[in-house]
């Protein structure tokens, strides 16, 4: 059965520093989002993308974070100088064309910011 | 505007007994509807989804909900609960097919 995976499954990083999270999403699908969850709170919800450009975005999504599908297989979300508070759990998640499609998560990236 | 509420941060069943966990929505659409399960360390699976065909909706593992559109709501049952139920739960809603939003949670106990 095809599934989203994400690398790398917990990530510890210096504040300030950059960091990538990786996808790899259902091969088929064309809606890519990435959420995050912080330790013992709700999944919030960062980013979507469609048609290699960024559909929606939250107010968490500030100018620190970007996405990119650089190869037709990847997604990648980025931080670009990471604080204590992005240490949280990251999803990525993929849908497939339709409008009730639901979506397939990841296992998740653990970052942890120190 | 659209939000879930699940009324319940947490709910404790015994082994072997009716499992009710509650979701209450808001949409200005014709919202799609899911149940996701969050196993310890795990990603979220889909349980189970509405997207406006039967109103009583059967998933995996046993777990039903039932589309109420008049007291907005989308509550997940199953008739008896099992050890390895217990996990969190999400009820999460989607009005145009591609945002979509969670609630904060159910964490299901069962006691054996």
């Amino acid at each position: 059965e095809p599934e989203v995976t994400q690398t790398p499954s917990h990530q510890v990083t210096q504040m300030g520093q950059e960091v990538i999270l990786r996808c790899v999403p259902i091969s088929n699908h064309l809606y890519f989002y990435w959420y995050r969850q912080i330790l013992g709170q709700k999944v919030e919800f960062l980013v979507s993308f469609y048609n290699n450009e960024i559909s929606e975005k939250s107010e968490i999504f500030d100018d620190q974070f970007s996405v990119e599908r650089p190869d037709g297989s990847n997604f990648t979300l980025k931080i670009r100088s990471t604080k204590l508070e992005d240490s949280a759990m990251y999803f990525c998640a993929s849908k497939g064309g339709g409008l009730y499609n639901e979506q397939f998560f990841g296992p998740g990236t653990r970052l942890t910011v120190l | 505007a659209q939000s879930v509420t699940q009324l319940d941060s947490h709910v404790s069943v015994s082994e072997g007994t009716p499992v009710l966990l509650r979701c209450n929505y808001s949409s200005s659409y014709s919202p799609s509807l899911f149940w996701y399960v969050q196993h310890p360390n795990k990603g979220l699976q889909l349980l189970l989804k509405y997207t406006s065909a039967a109103t009583l909706v059967k998933g995996i593992n046993g777990f039903e909900a039932e589309f109420k559109k008049s007291e907005t709501s989308f509550h997940l049952t199953k008739p008896s609960a099992h050890m390895s139920d217990a996990a969190e739960y999400f009820c999460v809603v989607s009005d145009r097919g591609n945002q979509f939003y969670f609630g904060t949670g159910t964490s299901l106990t069962v006691i054996p």
